[in-house]
């Protein structure tokens, strides 16, 4: 069965400052990997993608992420953080056959400090 | 493209109440996922619907149901309301890409309050 860890329920980063997320991700063959953006009082906003072309992934808002198969790990960055950035970022999984459902992480709240 | 819509936004019902959700699928998609987002549980599967067809199913009791519509409109259902039915019940729609990534995109949501 496929699961996906977040190390960290929440995390405070100052303005300007590097965000890195954590996802660790279990699946007994390769997956395709996501981190979703929830903003209050809203659905979930795509933030990238990986589906095995490459593994540093970037996606919308200056984010990116980097596949590591060795340390089953999906982690997310920005190089800079922005108040805007402030909101719960999740990561899911889901099989390679793309016909299954997304597992998702318990979420990472992101909080931005001026 | 329209986005993903759902109908109410908010609702309150009280315990025994039954409820309908509503979601309108991003054009030309015909996958329509159910998903329950509770601070204690997180995001968790409901079902997912294709073609008319539950194509999945998640670990939920048979009070909650759903089906889809030849428009690919979909709907899902809870009966007998329980407390902890109270959640954030999000609808996500794609594309049918078989072997491909399968990119969900998400509507807002319909918030649910059980009293």
């Amino acid at each position: 069965a496929q699961s996906v860890t977040q190390l960290g329920s929440h995390v405070s980063v100052s303005e300007g400052a590097l965000v890195l997320l954590r996802c660790n991700y279990s699946s007994s063959v390769p997956p395709y990997l996501f981190w979703y953006v929830q903003y209050p009082n809203q659905g979930l906003q795509l933030l990238l993608k990986y589906t095995s072309a490459a593994t540093l992934v970037k996606g919308i808002n200056g984010f990116e992420a980097e596949f590591k198969k060795s340390e089953t790990s999906f982690h997310l960055t920005k190089p800079s953080a922005h108040m805007s950035d402030a909101a719960e970022y999740f990561c899911a999984v889901s099989l390679y056959s793309g016909n299954t459902p997304l597992v998702f992480g318990k979420g990472t709240r992101l909080s931005v400090i001026a | 493209k329209a986005g993903v819509t759902q109908t109410p936004r908010y609702l309150i019902k009280t315990r025994g109440q039954q409820v309908t959700l509503s979601c309108s699928p991003i054009s030309g998609h015909r996958s329509v996922s159910w998903y329950q987002q509770t601070p204690g549980q997180g995001l968790q599967f409901l079902f997912e619907y294709f073609s008319e067809t539950q194509r999945n199913k998640g670990n939920f009791p048979g009070r909650f149901s759903g089906r889809q519509f030849s428009n690919s409109r979909s709907e899902m259902n809870v009966s007998t309301l329980e407390l902890g039915d109270s959640a954030l019940y999000l609808c996500a729609s794609s594309l049918d890409p078989g072997q491909g990534a399968n990119e969900q995109f998400f509507g807002p949501g319909t918030r649910l309050t059980v009293l």
